[in-house]
Protein backbone atom coordinates (compact mmCIF):
# COMPACT_ATOMS: atom_id res chain seq x y z
CA UNK A 1 0.00 0.00 0.00
CA UNK A 2 0.89 3.78 -0.13
CA UNK A 3 1.71 4.20 3.80
CA UNK A 4 1.31 2.48 6.66
CA UNK A 5 -2.62 1.19 7.88
CA UNK A 6 -3.52 0.83 11.14
CA UNK A 7 -7.21 0.11 12.42
CA UNK A 8 -9.06 0.80 14.34
CA UNK A 9 -8.60 4.22 14.67
CA UNK A 10 -10.06 4.40 17.63
CA UNK A 11 -10.80 1.98 20.24
CA UNK A 12 -13.17 2.45 23.72
CA UNK A 13 -13.47 -0.62 25.35
CA UNK A 14 -14.10 -1.46 29.29
CA UNK A 15 -11.44 -2.37 32.02
CA UNK A 16 -10.73 -6.56 31.86
CA UNK A 17 -11.77 -6.83 28.20
CA UNK A 18 -9.14 -7.89 25.21
CA UNK A 19 -7.94 -5.67 22.20
CA UNK A 20 -6.52 -6.14 19.32
CA UNK A 21 -4.58 -3.81 17.23
CA UNK A 22 -4.06 -4.20 13.59
CA UNK A 23 -1.05 -2.87 11.43
CA UNK A 24 -0.66 -3.23 7.70
CA UNK A 25 3.11 -1.99 6.68
CA UNK A 26 3.90 -0.71 3.56
CA UNK A 27 4.40 -3.41 1.11
CA UNK A 28 8.38 -4.87 1.29
CA UNK A 29 8.91 -3.70 4.11
CA UNK A 30 10.56 -6.00 6.68
CA UNK A 31 10.93 -4.60 9.74
CA UNK A 32 7.91 -3.82 12.13
CA UNK A 33 7.48 -1.90 15.35
CA UNK A 34 5.29 -0.93 17.96
CA UNK A 35 5.46 1.97 19.75
CA UNK A 36 2.74 3.77 22.31
CA UNK A 37 2.26 7.36 23.24
CA UNK A 38 0.49 8.65 25.99
CA UNK A 39 -1.00 12.19 25.98
CA UNK A 40 2.10 14.37 26.55
CA UNK A 41 4.77 11.49 26.03
CA UNK A 42 7.23 10.77 23.84
CA UNK A 43 7.37 7.30 22.18
CA UNK A 44 8.04 4.21 23.95
CA UNK A 45 9.45 0.98 22.35
CA UNK A 46 6.98 -1.88 22.89
CA UNK A 47 8.08 -4.55 20.42
CA UNK A 48 10.03 -5.03 16.69
CA UNK A 49 9.74 -7.81 14.34
CA UNK A 50 12.34 -8.74 11.42
CA UNK A 51 10.56 -10.56 9.14
CA UNK A 52 8.17 -12.96 11.10
CA UNK A 53 10.33 -12.82 14.25
CA UNK A 54 10.54 -10.90 16.88
CA UNK A 55 14.30 -9.95 17.92
CA UNK A 56 13.61 -7.54 20.97
CA UNK A 57 10.74 -7.74 22.77
CA UNK A 58 11.99 -6.09 25.60
CA UNK A 59 9.64 -2.73 25.27
CA UNK A 60 6.56 -5.47 26.24
CA UNK A 61 5.06 -3.74 29.72
CA UNK A 62 3.45 -7.13 31.00
CA UNK A 63 2.44 -10.56 29.77
CA UNK A 64 -0.82 -9.30 29.07
CA UNK A 65 0.70 -7.92 25.58
CA UNK A 66 1.55 -9.78 22.72
CA UNK A 67 2.00 -9.50 19.16
CA UNK A 68 2.12 -11.43 16.20
CA UNK A 69 3.31 -10.61 12.67
CA UNK A 70 2.29 -13.29 9.70
CA UNK A 71 3.81 -13.51 5.97
CA UNK A 72 6.35 -11.08 6.82
CA UNK A 73 3.26 -8.40 6.66
CA UNK A 74 0.15 -7.90 8.55
CA UNK A 75 0.77 -7.85 12.08
CA UNK A 76 -1.66 -7.91 15.09
CA UNK A 77 -0.97 -6.48 18.86
CA UNK A 78 -3.10 -7.73 21.54
CA UNK A 79 -3.79 -6.65 24.87
CA UNK A 80 -5.44 -8.99 27.27
CA UNK A 81 -7.61 -8.09 30.63
CA UNK A 82 -7.10 -4.24 29.26
CA UNK A 83 -5.90 -1.45 32.31
CA UNK A 84 -6.97 1.92 32.45
CA UNK A 85 -2.98 2.80 32.21
CA UNK A 86 -2.96 1.07 28.87
CA UNK A 87 -4.70 4.10 27.44
CA UNK A 88 -2.80 5.63 24.74
CA UNK A 89 -2.26 6.23 20.99
CA UNK A 90 -0.38 2.86 19.69
CA UNK A 91 1.76 3.42 16.76
CA UNK A 92 2.71 0.83 13.98
CA UNK A 93 5.72 1.65 11.83
CA UNK A 94 7.57 -0.10 9.05
CA UNK A 95 11.38 0.01 7.40
CA UNK A 96 13.20 -0.96 4.40
CA UNK A 97 16.56 -0.11 6.38
CA UNK A 98 15.15 -0.72 10.49
CA UNK A 99 16.22 3.20 10.82
CA UNK A 100 13.97 5.19 8.33
CA UNK A 101 10.50 4.49 10.42
CA UNK A 102 7.35 5.39 8.75
CA UNK A 103 4.31 5.59 10.69
CA UNK A 104 1.01 4.51 10.60
CA UNK A 105 -1.79 7.16 11.98
CA UNK A 106 -1.83 5.18 15.24
CA UNK A 107 -4.54 3.46 17.36
CA UNK A 108 -6.36 5.85 20.06
CA UNK A 109 -7.19 3.13 22.78
CA UNK A 110 -9.59 4.10 25.69
CA UNK A 111 -9.65 1.78 28.49
CA UNK A 112 -12.90 3.11 30.53
CA UNK B 1 19.44 7.77 33.12
CA UNK B 2 16.93 7.99 29.99
CA UNK B 3 18.72 6.74 26.68
CA UNK B 4 17.90 10.04 25.14
CA UNK B 5 17.37 13.97 26.63
CA UNK B 6 16.13 16.56 25.23
CA UNK B 7 16.07 20.07 26.19
CA UNK B 8 12.99 20.56 27.76
CA UNK B 9 10.17 22.89 26.02
CA UNK B 10 7.73 24.33 24.63
CA UNK B 11 9.72 26.82 22.75
CA UNK B 12 8.45 29.62 21.41
CA UNK B 13 10.20 31.75 18.47
CA UNK B 14 9.50 34.58 16.50
CA UNK B 15 8.27 34.15 12.88
CA UNK B 16 11.89 34.43 10.65
CA UNK B 17 14.22 33.71 14.21
CA UNK B 18 16.36 30.63 14.36
CA UNK B 19 14.90 27.79 16.80
CA UNK B 20 17.43 25.42 18.31
CA UNK B 21 16.89 22.27 19.26
CA UNK B 22 18.98 20.09 21.41
CA UNK B 23 19.55 15.95 22.35
CA UNK B 24 21.63 13.71 24.28
CA UNK B 25 22.35 10.22 24.01
CA UNK B 26 23.65 7.65 26.56
CA UNK B 27 24.96 4.97 24.60
CA UNK B 28 27.99 5.62 22.90
CA UNK B 29 27.28 2.44 20.82
CA UNK B 30 24.27 4.38 18.71
CA UNK B 31 25.42 5.17 14.54
CA UNK B 32 22.40 6.21 13.59
CA UNK B 33 20.59 9.77 14.82
CA UNK B 34 17.35 11.35 13.32
CA UNK B 35 14.70 14.22 13.83
CA UNK B 36 10.95 13.69 13.46
CA UNK B 37 8.13 16.07 13.49
CA UNK B 38 5.30 15.35 15.09
CA UNK B 39 2.01 17.85 14.44
CA UNK B 40 -0.69 17.40 17.31
CA UNK B 41 -2.21 15.13 16.69
CA UNK B 42 -0.34 13.35 13.78
CA UNK B 43 2.37 10.80 13.27
CA UNK B 44 6.32 11.91 13.40
CA UNK B 45 7.86 11.96 10.05
CA UNK B 46 11.28 12.14 9.64
CA UNK B 47 12.66 15.47 8.83
CA UNK B 48 16.58 14.37 9.09
CA UNK B 49 19.29 12.18 9.16
CA UNK B 50 22.90 12.08 10.41
CA UNK B 51 25.15 9.57 10.62
CA UNK B 52 28.83 11.54 10.73
CA UNK B 53 30.09 14.12 13.07
CA UNK B 54 29.66 17.63 11.71
CA UNK B 55 26.20 19.23 10.58
CA UNK B 56 23.88 18.51 7.76
CA UNK B 57 22.28 20.66 6.04
CA UNK B 58 18.53 20.43 4.41
CA UNK B 59 16.83 23.39 3.33
CA UNK B 60 15.97 25.48 6.52
CA UNK B 61 16.88 22.82 8.75
CA UNK B 62 20.42 21.77 10.09
CA UNK B 63 21.48 18.80 11.93
CA UNK B 64 25.01 18.64 13.99
CA UNK B 65 25.94 15.85 15.61
CA UNK B 66 29.42 15.41 18.29
CA UNK B 67 29.60 11.85 18.82
CA UNK B 68 32.59 12.76 21.35
CA UNK B 69 30.23 14.53 23.35
CA UNK B 70 26.88 12.45 22.69
CA UNK B 71 25.28 15.33 21.07
CA UNK B 72 22.65 16.12 18.30
CA UNK B 73 20.83 19.35 17.21
CA UNK B 74 18.56 20.35 14.96
CA UNK B 75 18.49 24.41 13.67
CA UNK B 76 15.62 25.71 11.83
CA UNK B 77 16.23 28.36 10.30
CA UNK B 78 14.17 30.92 9.50
CA UNK B 79 10.86 29.53 11.11
CA UNK B 80 7.75 29.38 10.19
CA UNK B 81 4.61 28.77 11.65
CA UNK B 82 3.83 25.61 9.89
CA UNK B 83 7.25 24.66 11.74
CA UNK B 84 5.02 24.83 15.17
CA UNK B 85 5.17 20.88 16.17
CA UNK B 86 7.27 18.46 18.77
CA UNK B 87 10.32 17.62 17.35
CA UNK B 88 11.41 14.14 18.34
CA UNK B 89 15.41 13.20 18.76
CA UNK B 90 16.04 9.41 17.60
CA UNK B 91 18.81 7.13 18.32
CA UNK B 92 19.73 3.56 16.85
CA UNK B 93 22.00 1.90 19.71
CA UNK B 94 20.74 -1.90 18.44
CA UNK B 95 18.61 -1.83 16.05
CA UNK B 96 15.61 -0.17 17.65
CA UNK B 97 14.74 3.81 17.62
CA UNK B 98 15.01 5.24 20.87
CA UNK B 99 13.30 8.70 21.38
CA UNK B 100 13.01 11.62 23.50
CA UNK B 101 10.43 13.10 24.78
CA UNK B 102 10.06 15.67 22.29
CA UNK B 103 10.47 19.84 22.62
CA UNK B 104 7.58 21.57 21.31
CA UNK B 105 8.49 24.50 19.12
CA UNK B 106 5.32 27.69 18.40
CA UNK B 107 6.40 30.00 16.01
CA UNK B 108 4.71 33.31 17.00
CA UNK B 109 3.90 35.13 13.33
Amino acid sequence: GAGVSQSPSNKVTEKGKDVELRCDPISGHTALYWYRQSLGQGLEFLIYFQGNSAPDKSGLPSDRFSAERTGGSVSTLTIQRTQQEDSAVYLCASSYDRERLFFGSGTQLSVL
Amino acid sequence: QKEVEQNSGPLSVPEGAIASLNCTYSDRVSQSFFWYRQYSGKSPELIMSIYSNGDKEDGRFTAQLNKASQYVSLLIRDSQPSDSATYLCAVNPRDKLSFGAGTTVTVRA
